[in-house]
């Protein structure tokens, strides 16, 4: 079975600030990796996704996530927050199991502060 | 444009009551999925259907049924047996046919029982 693990349910930054949000994943086969981002009331966007190749992966709104095999991590970052980036981030996971359904992460809110 | 439309976008049930959440996507898309979300909880699989007219149980598809008569519909029906239907219902559709594909979303329904 795939598994996602988002560490903190809620992260506060600064606006101009560094964004890291933290995602570890399970699997016994080679994982695809998403990060989508959800406004309130409203369905998910992907931001950025992995699949194979290279491991720094350049998303929308200026965010990218690095898969990191031997910390079994695809973390999100952005260099500099910006206040329309409040929203509530979700990792998820799929792979070659047959079931190409995503299996999400409990999600992240970022608040983003002025 | 092409996308996901879901409705309605808030609907109200009483106990002891089967509603049907509906989903419609023009992408052409193979695949179409149904997830629960509950605040803290991310998003967890209901059902599931990678062709017209075959479907397969999620994670917690107990209380709830699908069909797949065409392509473009994959409607939800809660029905009376689900005991915590009050929730933030997202149905999702992809090309299904390759590993690693993302996962398009639409909306979104809010259910509440009274």
């Amino acid at each position: 079975a795939q598994s996602v693990t988002q560490l903190g349910s809620h992260v506060s930054v600064s606006e101009g600030a560094l964004v890291l949000l933290r995602c570890n994943y399970s699997s016994s086969v080679p994982p695809y990796l998403f990060w989508y981002v959800q406004y309130p009331n409203q369905g998910l966007q992907l931001l950025l996704k992995y699949t194979t190749g290279a491991t720094l992966v350049k998303g929308i709104n200026g965010f990218e996530a690095e898969f990191k095999k031997s910390e079994t991590s695809f973390h999100l970052t952005k260099p500099s927050a910006h206040m329309s980036d409040a929203a509530e981030y979700f990792c998820a996971v799929s792979g070659n199991t047959g079931r190409r359904a995503l299996t999400f992460g409990s999600g992240t809110r970022l608040q983003v502060q002025p | 444009d092409g996308g996901i439309t879901q409705s309605p976008k808030y609907l109200f049930r009483k106990e002891g009551q089967n509603v049907t959440l509906s989903c419609e996507q023009n992408l052409n898309h193979d695949a179409m999925y149904w997830y629960r979300q509950d605040p803290g909880q991310g998003l967890r699989l209901i059902y599931y259907s990678q062709i017209v007219n075959d479907f397969q149980k999620g994670d917690i598809a107990e209380g709830y049924s699908v069909s797949r008569e065409k392509k473009e519909s994959f409607p939800l029906t809660v029905t009376s047996a689900q005991k915590n239907p009050t929730a933030f219902y997202l149905c999702a559709s992809s090309i299904g046919a390759r590993d690693g594909t993302e996962a398009f979303f639409g909306q979104g329904t809010r259910l509440t029982v009274v």
